[in-house]
């Protein structure tokens, strides 16, 4: 089944850190780019990120609100994408989606992991 | 960066009537644009990507248009799952950008 799956959200202090991951199967992970977007709670849809894949040097995009501290990777070995979220903010709160750039549409998506950040 | 506004914000109606969604752009994305569907807890679904191209697997009675900065998704006539609410996004520069959703309800 192709699909994507996102883990790593919980509840984390302000100032903290998490390294969030969406894992793909189903089809040739590295060959896309990848995207995240979040969604606070009763809020709507924010683009956060962008990776492309390895053979377009796997370069990032962001959102100003995340850059300098959020920082996108990618294992293409093992099929995953990470983001990495540094001294989180409680307006970070939200759910966190991956998606995958299918020829400059985002086509796949996951089902989100939920960040809390509370002290 | 560029604003994409949406409107209305809330549209009630029946099923089997025409919806009319708005996305207008602060500046052109050409055809860069993409309309999302979203229901209650669930992640976001490609309806209409470039534009005016069905992704794989949406019913025909989805359909989008415009380009430059105005565009318009319709749904010919809404089936209950209709019941949703929708996002349009920009790819045209960096950062993408999404609109503010419209939510469509049962009148």
């Amino acid at each position: 089944e192709v699909q994507l799956v996102e883990s790593g959200g919980g509840l984390v202090q302000p100032g903290r850190s998490l390294r969030l991951s969406c894992a793909g199967s189903g089809f040739t992970f590295g060959d896309y780019a990848m995207t995240w977007v979040r969604q606070a709670p009763g809020k709507g849809l924010e683009w956060v990120g962008f990776i492309r894949s390895k053979t377009s040097g796997a370069t990032t995009e962001y959102a100003a609100s995340v850059k300098g501290r959020f920082s996108l990777s990618r294992d293409d070995s093992k099929s995953i994408a990470y983001l990495q979220v540094n001294s989180l903010k409680v307006e970070d709160t939200g759910v966190y989606y991956c998606s995958r750039d299918n020829i400059d549409h985002f086509d796949l998506w996951g089902q989100g992991t939920l960040v809390t950040v509370s002290s | 960066e560029i604003v994409l506004t949406q409107s209305p914000a809330t549209l009630s109606l029946s099923p089997g009537e025409r919806a009319t969604l708005s996305c207008r752009a602060s500046q052109s994305v050409s055809s860069y644009l993409a309309w999302f569907q979203q229901q209650p807890g669930q992640a976001p679904r490609l309806l209409i990507y470039d534009a005016s191209i069905r992704a794989t697997g949406i019913p025909a009675r989805f359909s989008g248009s415009g380009s430059g900065t105005d565009f318009t998704l319709t749904i010919s006539s809404l089936e209950p799952e209709d019941f949703a609410v929708y996002y349009c996004l920009q790819r045209s520069n960096w950062p993408l950008t999404f609109g503010g959703g419209t939510k469509v309800e049962i009148k």
